[in-house]
């Protein structure tokens, strides 16, 4: 596998499960990141970890749970959404080195639908 | 604070009709900018960057920009579309956040091609 994957592709969940969203990349970098891309709005940047370590939480509610264990890996895990929730949820990568001039890579996302 | 504004929601142009589509930026210092693209049910794809030299940037597919600071632009063109470019397209403009390094996105503008 190469770039950036996402698994599964496709999940359709209750309100009440628990399940969670995997993102491995294979390219060597530092960064990883979610985002959450609803119909008719903007791309919205959920986490960011740098070298394991969360840096940024743009004010997510507290069912998302991310989770980190090494610099290829990211998850989230999902509790009790609501049916608001339902969008692709987009993983991204990026070197850190070189800052802000280097551009993310994507996966393709899992499209989550919250009944 | 930055921001990144593409103000045309929708474009639809006729297939080899030639493309423009726009982006306005604010930012104090240097931009790092960027045009992703993203074709239904996948991420985004880096289809160029500008952080420095030339103005005019080549990117993939064919497309080009041109980063111009006095209009505080960097428009996307495309001399000859294909239907294959039918697809959401965002601007972004990177940005230095504590320690991490995380890029503005513009609401994203969307490609309709005619036959």
């Amino acid at each position: 596998e190469t770039g950036v994957t996402q698994t599964p592709r496709h999940l359709v969940m209750g309100m009440t499960n628990k399940k969670s969203l995997k993102c491995e990349q294979h390219l060597g970098h530092n960064a990883m990141y979610w985002y959450k891309q609803s119909a008719k709005k903007p791309l919205e940047l959920m986490f960011v970890y740098n070298f394991k370590e969360q840096t940024e939480n743009n004010s997510v509610p507290s069912r998302f749970s991310p989770e980190c264990p090494n610099s290829s890996h990211l998850f989230l895990h999902l509790h009790t959404l609501q049916p608001e929730d339902s969008a692709l949820y987009l993983c991204a990568s990026s070197p850190l080195s070189g800052g802000a001039r280097n551009e993310q890579f994507f996966g393709p996302g899992t499209r989550l639908t919250v009944l | 604070a930055q921001s990144v504004t593409q103000p045309d929601i929708h474009i639809t142009v006729s297939e080899g009709a030639s493309l423009e589509l726009r982006c306005n930026y604010s930012y104090g210092a240097t931009p790092y900018l960027f045009w992703y693209v993203q074709s239904p049910g996948q991420g985004l794809q880096l289809l160029l960057k500008y952080f420095s030299g030339d103005t005019l940037v080549q990117g993939i597919k064919g497309f080009e920009a041109e980063f111009k600071r006095s209009q505080s632009s960097f428009n996307l063109r495309k001399p000859s579309v294909h239907w294959s470019d039918a697809a959401e397209y965002f601007c972004a403009v990177g940005k230095a956040s504590g320690g991490s390094y995380i890029p503005t996105f513009g609401r994203g503008t969307s490609l309709i091609v005619h036959p």
